[in-house]
C-alpha cells in the first residue's frame, strides 16, 4: 500500500508566489525524500531529509519534517514558470525500496 | 558519470502481444535496479527491483515479469499483454547499499509510455 499521501492534489499559482506541498506518511521511517516530474519524464530527486532533522534547504527549496505528525512539507520559493511540473514525497519500505505519494501537480502561471 | 537509459519511449502493442523493455546503467557497478508503473495522473507503483544479477523480487502479482541477465542491465516482459498493462513505465537505479556515501535516492530514466490496444 501507499506510504506517502501528498496535499493538495493539484496546485495553481501565479509566478513569484510561493507554493507548499504537504506529505503525510503511516510508518516511522530513517528519511524522506522529494522528487519532481516533468510531464511524460522521469522522477528527479530534490531533497532528502532525515529523521533526525526537522528542516532543510537546497536553493528555492525547503523541506520541513516533523516525525510526531508524521508529515513533510516542500515550499518552493519564489515560482517560476519552469517550477510547473509534479512533486512527489518517497519514504523507504522495506530494504532499499522507495514508495511514493500520489503526488501534486503544481502550475505556475506566468 | 552515472547514465540509465530506457527504450522504447513510447510502445503502441496489441492486447495479447508480447512485450520486452529494456533498461540499462552505465558508470556505476551492482546498481539496484526497479521498475515502477504510473498510471496517468497517479503515483508511481513499484513492480520489481532487483540487488544482483538474477535476482529479482516481485513486489505485485501481475501479468509481467523481469529480468536482470546482466549487473547493468534490467527487461521488464510479458508473454501476452492486457488492456490493464497500459502506463507510463519507469526504470530506476541506485547503489542504496553504499549508505556511508548517502547514496540512498533513485536516479530514474526517460520512461516508456505503454498503450495496449
Amino acid at each position: 500500500s501507499q506510504q506517502g499521501e501528498e496535499d493538495p492534489q493539484a496546485l495553481s499559482i501565479q509566478e513569484g508566489e510561493n507554493a507548499t506541498m504537504n506529505c503525510s506518511y503511516k510508518t516511522s521511517i530513517n528519511n524522506l525524500q522529494w522528487y519532481r516530474q516533468n510531464s511524460g519524464r522521469g522522477l528527479v530527486h530534490l531533497i532528502l531529509i532525515r529523521s533526525n532533522e526537522r528542516e532543510k534547504h537546497s536553493g528555492r527549496l525547503r523541506v520541513t519534517l516533523d516525525t510526531s505528525k508524521k508529515s513533510s512539507s516542500l515550499l518552493i520559493t519564489a515560482s517560476r514558470a519552469a517550477d510547473t511540473a509534479s512533486y512527489f514525497c518517497a519514504t523507504e519500505w522495506g530494504a532499499q525500496k522507495l514508495v511514493f505519494g500520489q503526488g501534486t501537480r503544481l502550475t505556475i502561471n506566468p | 558519470s552515472q547514465t540509465i537509459h530506457q527504450w522504447p519511449a513510447t510502445l503502441v502493442q496489441p492486447v495479447g502481444s508480447p512485450l520486452s523493455l529494456e533498461c540499462t546503467v552505465e558508470g556505476t557497478s551492482n546498481p539496484n535496479l526497479y521498475w515502477y508503473r504510473q498510471a496517468a495522473g497517479r503515483g508511481l507503483q513499484l513492480l520489481f527491483y532487483s540487488v544482483g544479477i538474477g535476482q529479482i523480487s516481485s513486489e505485485v502479482p501481475q501479468n509481467l515479469s523481469a529480468s536482470r541477465p546482466q549487473d547493468r542491465q534490467f527487461i521488464l516482459s510479458s508473454k501476452k499483454l492486457l488492456l490493464s498493462d497500459s502506463g507510463f513505465y519507469l526504470c530506476a537505479w541506485s547503489v542504496w547499499w553504499d549508505r556511508t556515501s548517502r547514496n540512498e535516492k533513485l536516479f530514474f530514466g526517460s520512461g516508456t509510455q505503454l498503450s495496449v490496444l
